[in-house]
């Protein structure tokens, strides 16, 4: 079965500064996509960031990122230039055909 | 496109009641899940829907729930009897095939 695994509960970053979010997974499937969702107090569920296990090249939307280590079943999450309306909680998430397996969490908090 | 629509946001119910959750999809959305948050266990998968037809419920934790997707645009989750520990945030959400899930705003479900 597979699953997903974010090892830091919780993170603080400056505001302006970057931070990295770690995520690990574990699947025998060649073909899946990886997520990351971020939950604001509001507890709305919004996609940050799409990658297809297929593509080498690591996405890229805006001032967020991924490093994708396909050997590794690693997945993070990079915030550049970060900002207070980042803060939120954030989800890794492993897609094989259909369904979201997600990982625990990271709470991200944003320091003025 | 309103996006995936939940009612009620919130419920407040008493233990043995039975409760309701409604979820309206994007139109043209062939699956549709149903997920559970909590603090200890995080996102559990309930049970997902394709083309109408539920196809995995084994995330359904016992015999009290039950859902129905009686045609394209509308599915319930029904809990009866409820009781303290169902309550939780349920999201539905629904995806097009090959592309990413689109979330709900949730249902806080509380049982006293």
């Amino acid at each position: 079965a597979q699953t997903v695994t974010q090892s830091q509960p919780e993170m603080s970053v400056q505001e302006a500064e970057t931070v990295t979010l770690s995520c690990t997974y574990d699947t025998s499937e060649s073909d899946y996509y990886l997520f990351w969702y971020k939950q604001p107090p509001s507890r709305q569920m919004i996609l940050v960031i799409r990658q297809e296990a297929y593509k080498q090249q690591n996405a890229t939307e805006n001032r967020f990122s991924v490093n994708f280590q396909k050997a590794a079943k690693s997945f993070s999450l990079k915030i550049s230039d970060s900002q207070l309306g980042d803060a939120a909680m954030y989800f890794c998430a492993y897609s094989g055909t259909y369904k979201y397996i997600f990982g625990t969490g990271t709470r991200l908090k944003v320091l003025a | 496109d309103a996006g995936v629509i939940q009612s009620p946001r919130h419920e407040v119910t008493e233990m043995g009641q039975e409760v309701t959750l409604r979820c309206k999809p994007i139109s043209g959305h062939d699956y549709l899940f149903w997920y559970r948050q909590t603090m200890m266990r995080g996102l559990e998968l309930l049970i997902y829907f394709n083309n109408n037809v539920p196809i995995d419920d084994s995330g359904m934790p016992e015999d009290r729930f039950s859902a129905k997707m009686p045609n394209a645009s509308f599915s319930t989750l029904k809990i009866q009897p409820s009781e303290p520990r169902d309550s939780a945030v349920y999201f539905c959400a629904s995806r097009p095939t090959g592309g990413s899930y689109t979330f709900g705003s949730g249902t806080r479900l509380t049982v006293v």
